[in-house]
C-alpha cells in the first residue's frame, strides 16, 4: 500500500515566521500535490510537482512556495506566515506510471495554526 | 475551467434509509473520483469512474457516472452509523492531462443517526 507521511499532525507558528511542511511518499510516485482544506471550501490545490525540481502553481499559490529536491519528498513553504494561512494542509501522491486515472493517495494532514 | 458542485453539503439520515449525493461538474471531465474522510483523518479513495454509464459498488455505497449530464451520484443503501463521514467527489482538472490534477467539490457531511 502507498504511504504518504506528513511530518507534523499539528503545528503552531507565529505571524511572519517561515514555515516548512514536509511530505514523504514511499512508492516512487512522480506526481505530488499540496492542498489546503477549509470548512465549506473543500480542498484547494496550492502547488503540484510532476518530477524532481519541477513545480506548477495550483489554484491558490499566493503566499506559498514548494521544493522538490528528491522524488520522495515534497515540501510546502510559507515564506512569511499570516493568520489567513491557518488551515488543514494535505499532501497527496499519485502513480502516473500506472495510468493517468489512478486515485491520489493522501497523507494524514497537518493542522497549522498561525498566531 | 472545471467546477465541481456537490449537494447536499449536509445530510442527516436515519439508519436503514436510502439517500443519494449528487456531484455536478461544469465541463468535460474524463474521470470522476469519490473519496471518504472521517473526522480528523485523511481522504480515502472509494471509487474511480472513467466512462459514461460506469457503475461501481462497494458494500452499501454505489457510484455512477453520466458524462452527458455531467453528473455523478453516490447512492447509500440502508445506511448504518459507520457510514457517517464527509464524502468528496473530484473531477480531472483542466491542466492535469498527464499530471493527475483533481478539482474537488466542497464535500457532503453525512451523519447517520439511530
Amino acid at each position: 500500500d502507498v504511504k504518504v507521511t506528513q511530518s507534523s499532525r499539528y503545528l503552531v507558528k507565529r505571524t511572519g515566521e517561515k514555515v516548512f511542511l514536509e511530505c514523504v511518499q514511499d512508492m516512487d510516485h512522480e506526481n505530488m500535490f499540496w492542498y489546503r482544506q477549509d470548512p465549506g471550501l473543500g480542498l484547494r490545490l496550492i502547488y503540484f510537482s510532476y518530477d524532481v525540481k519541477m513545480k506548477e502553481k495550483g489554484d491558490i499559490p499566493e503566499g506559498y512556495s514548494v521544493s522538490r529536491e528528491k522524488k520522495e519528498r515534497f515540501s510546502l513553504i510559507l515564506e512569511s506566515a499570516s493568520t489567513n494561512q491557518t488551515s488543514m494542509y494535505l499532501c497527496a501522491a499519485v502513480d502516473q506510471g500506472r495510468g493517468r486515472n489512478q486515485p491520489q493517495h493522501f497523507g494524514d494532514g497537518t493542522r497549522l495554526s498561525i498566531l | 475551467e472545471l467546477k465541481v458542485e456537490q449537494n447536499p453539503l449536509f445530510l442527516s439520515m436515519q439508519e436503514g434509509k436510502n439517500y443519494t449525493i449528487y456531484c455536478n461538474y461544469s465541463t468535460t471531465s474524463d474521470r470522476l473520483y469519490w473519496y471518504r474522510q472521517d473526522p480528523g483523518k485523511s481522504l480515502e479513495s472509494l471509487f474511480v469512474l472513467l466512462s459514461n454509464g460506469a457503475v461501481k459498488q462497494e458494500g452499501r455505497l454505489m457510484a455512477s457516472l453520466d458524462t452527458k449530464a455531467r453528473l455523478s451520484t453516490l447512492h447509500i443503501t440502508a445506511a448504518v452509523h459507520d457510514l457517517s463521514a464527509t464524502y468528496f467527489c473530484a473531477g480531472g482538472g483542466p491542466t492535469g492531462g498527464s499530471q493527475g490534477n483533481l478539482i474537488f467539490g466542497k464535500g457532503t457531511k453525512l451523519s447517520v443517526k439511530p
